[in-house]
């Protein structure tokens, strides 16, 4: 069964400092992994995802991610916050044989002036 | 495209009242699906359609729960009668891809809607 685990419910960093999100999966076959992004009030919108092709994705608004398979990991990053940067971020996986996606419980990500 | 589009966008109702909440997928997505967020379980998918067939409703919480979709272009989740608990904001999104993961990887992407905030009073 795969599963997607974030460290960090609440991650807070200052204006220009690096972003770094962490996001961990489990899974039996190659996983296609993503990231989304949930500003205030609003739904969620595709930041990035890994489906074999770049074990380096690059995503909207400046962030990327690395598909790690020896860590199981897709760790999210942006070199330098913005203010607008403040949402909550969703790492999922898909699910074994269907399009169903496996969400991480969410990191909130707080930029500090 | 005008994207998902849900209705309505916020809803207000006493409990025991029946609420419907709708939803119009992108235009040629096949599969479709009802998310419900709250502080306290995070997102939670309640149910899944792919081509207007429910494939997993293993997500819905109970009885008082139902969802249909009558063609591709429209959706509902209905909850009859509502309770305090229900509040939550539900989410419609939609997706290009079908049941089978390992198909067209630009298929598999799915689109939100901006979410119904249900509160029952």
């Amino acid at each position: 069964a795969q599963s997607v685990t974030q460290l960090g419910s609440h991650v807070s960093v200052s204006e220009g400092a690096l972003v770094l999100l962490r996001c961990n999966y489990s899974s039996s076959v190659p996983p296609y992994l993503f990231w989304y992004v949930q500003y205030p009030n609003q739904g969620l919108q595709l930041l990035l995802k890994y489906t074999s092709a770049a074990t380096l994705v690059k995503g909207i608004n400046g962030f990327e991610a690395e598909f790690k398979k020896s860590e199981t990991s897709f760790h999210l990053t942006k070199p330098s916050a913005h203010m607008s940067d403040a949402a909550e971020y969703f790492c999922a996986v898909i699910r074994d044989s269907n399009y169903q996606l496996i969400w991480g419980a969410g990191t909130k990500l707080i930029i500090k002036p | 495209d005008a994207g998902v589009i849900q209705s309505p966008r916020h809803e207000v109702t006493e409990m025991g009242q029946e609420v419907t909440l709708r939803c119009k997928p992108i235009s040629g997505h096949n599969s479709l699906f009802w998310y419900r967020q709250t502080m306290m379980r995070g997102l939670e998918l309640l149910i899944y359609f792919n081509n207007n067939v429910p494939i997993d409703d293993s997500g819905m919480p109970e009885d008082r729960f139902s969802a249909k979709m009558p063609n591709a272009s429209f959706s509902t989740l209905k909850i009859q009668p509502s309770e305090p608990r229900d509040s939550a904001v539900y989410f419609c999104a939609s997706s290009l891809g079908g049941l089978l993961a390992g198909e067209d990887d630009e298929n598999n992407e799915q689109f939100f809607g901006p979410g119904t905030r249900l509160t029952v009073l």
